[in-house]
């Protein structure tokens, strides 16, 4: 089963580009990676997802370099609403591994 | 308008009771999750579902229960038996269970037992 490792905590102001990093070593071949965000007393949703290379949709870009060992989440130019707890997971199709692990807490100050 | 409903928000029960968490959903989703979350913690997994009349332990399932009767329906129990059932309790759902699938989660339930 992929475990993933992140910062505890991160500060950034606004403006700024911010990257978060997760670590997964032992990440299978069929696995995805999945990144989610969490604002307090509210359950997580959906930013990102990705295999290999560079994802980019509207609110992020997901950077996984060739050996899939890590990822980084980019956000680019945050705001104050974008403080928030960002999960990496790690998984595929019909596993059992919905390990969200505790986040990295991301603190935007103005 | 589809999405995950959970009720009550805020919950108050007596210690040595037990109480139901009710979730639906209206994605026509197959897979739906249980997960508890603590004060400045992770998501940690109590049971998942992957088709209607089938359920799993996860990885702290202990003291609950759960059902699935209909496909729309996931209602958690905690019962007398969960030695620290205060929680924030939030349900998910997804097309399929595995977590390269997209989980849609609702807005939590926050329980108090004293």
């Amino acid at each position: 089963l992929a475990k993933t490792t992140q910062p505890i905590s991160m500060d950034s102001y606004e403006g700024q580009e911010v990257n978060i990093t997760c670590s997964h070593n032992n990440i299978a071949t069929n696995d995805y990676i999945t990144w989610y965000q969490q604002f307090p007393s509210q359950g997580p949703r959906f930013i990102i997802q990705g295999y290999k290379t560079k994802v980019t949709n509207e609110v992020a870009s997901l950077f996984i370099p060739a050996d899939r060992k890590s990822s980084t989440l980019s956000l680019p130019r945050v705001s104050l609403s974008d403080t928030a707890v960002y999960y990496c997971l790690v998984g595929g199709y019909n596993n059992n591994d919905m390990r969200f692990g505790a986040g990295t807490r991301l603190t935007v100050k103005p | 308008d589809g999405g995950i409903t959970q009720s009550p928000k805020y919950l108050f029960r007596k210690e040595g009771q037990n109480v139901t968490l009710s979730c639906e959903q209206n994605l026509n989703h197959d897979a739906m999750y249980w997960y508890r979350q603590d004060p400045g913690q992770g998501l940690r997994l109590i049971y998942y579902s992957q088709i209607v009349n089938d359920f799993q332990k996860g990885d702290i399932a202990e003291g609950y229960s759960v059902s699935r009767e209909k496909k729309e329906s996931f209602p958690l129990t905690v019962t007398s038996a969960q030695k620290n059932p205060t929680a924030f309790y939030l349900c998910a759902s997804s097309r399929e269970r595995g977590s390269i699938y997209e989980q849609y989660f609702g807005p939590g339930t926050r329980l108090t037992v004293t």
